[in-house]
């Protein structure tokens, strides 16, 4: 029963260069989203998704790119890593992206950039 | 500055003791959460509430929403070495799901 699964675990990278990571959810929930973890200022929602082919920003969108093409995978491409964007990301899904309805989270990828 | 401030930050314990952890804000939630999160972990939900003034318990853990629905507590009764982690409260405001920066709890044998 595999749930949300994330790769890396752990990643480093020069400013500049770019990146994927991978979400990758089994549970044929509808709503995926990426989140980042920093000391002090609790989960930022980055971009998420209410579907296959359907994207949305959120709250500390700029950076990041996401697509949508299956319903299983929402992978989060950072285009020129900056070490603002050093933290750690998670991928949480639900089953119908309904605010308050129970988030399942992947175990998070630890990035930094040097 | 957070939509939701929860305190302490950090709280160290030794096994056995209770303790309270909070989460408060100005604005009213339709509904509030706790995760749990533990080291190299993403979080887990612990409980939901959405009605004010609403207690919920989970084992040793007894949850309340306020009254007028902008605050929350999380209460443990003789807390354990595996009680140790990172808790969140997460409130729908709007159509946003907003996460505090979340209390770390260190409980030692």
């Amino acid at each position: 029963n595999a749930g949300v699964t994330q790769t890396p675990k752990f990643q480093v990278l020069k400013t500049g260069q770019s990146m994927t990571l991978q979400c990758a959810q089994d549970m044929n929930h509808e709503y995926m989203s990426w989140y980042r973890q920093d000391p002090g200022m609790g989960l930022r929602l980055i971009h998420y998704s209410v579907g296959a082919g359907i994207t949305d920003q959120g709250e500390v969108p700029n950076g990041y790119n996401v697509s949508r093409s299956t319903t299983e995978d929402f992978p989060l491409r950072l285009l020129s890593a900056a070490p603002s964007q050093t933290s750690v990301y998670f991928c949480a899904s639900s089953y119908a992206g309904t605010p308050g309805e129970k988030l399942f989270f992947g175990s998070g990828t630890q990035l930094s950039v040097l | 500055t957070q939509l939701l401030e929860q305190s302490p930050q950090f709280l160290s314990i030794q096994e056995g003791e209770n303790l309270t952890v909070y989460c408060n804000s100005s604005s009213v939630f339709s509904s509030l959460q706790w995760y749990r999160q533990e080291p190299g972990e993403g979080p887990v939900l612990l409980v939901t509430v959405v009605t004010g003034g609403e207690v919920k318990k989970l084992k040793r853990l007894t949850f309340q929403f306020g009254d007028a629905r902008k605050d929350s507590s999380l209460h443990i009764t003789a807390a354990q070495p595996g009680d140790t982690g990172l808790y969140l409260c997460a409130g729908v405001y709007g159509n946003k799901l907003v996460f505090g920066a979340g209390t770390i709890l260190r409980v030692k044998s």
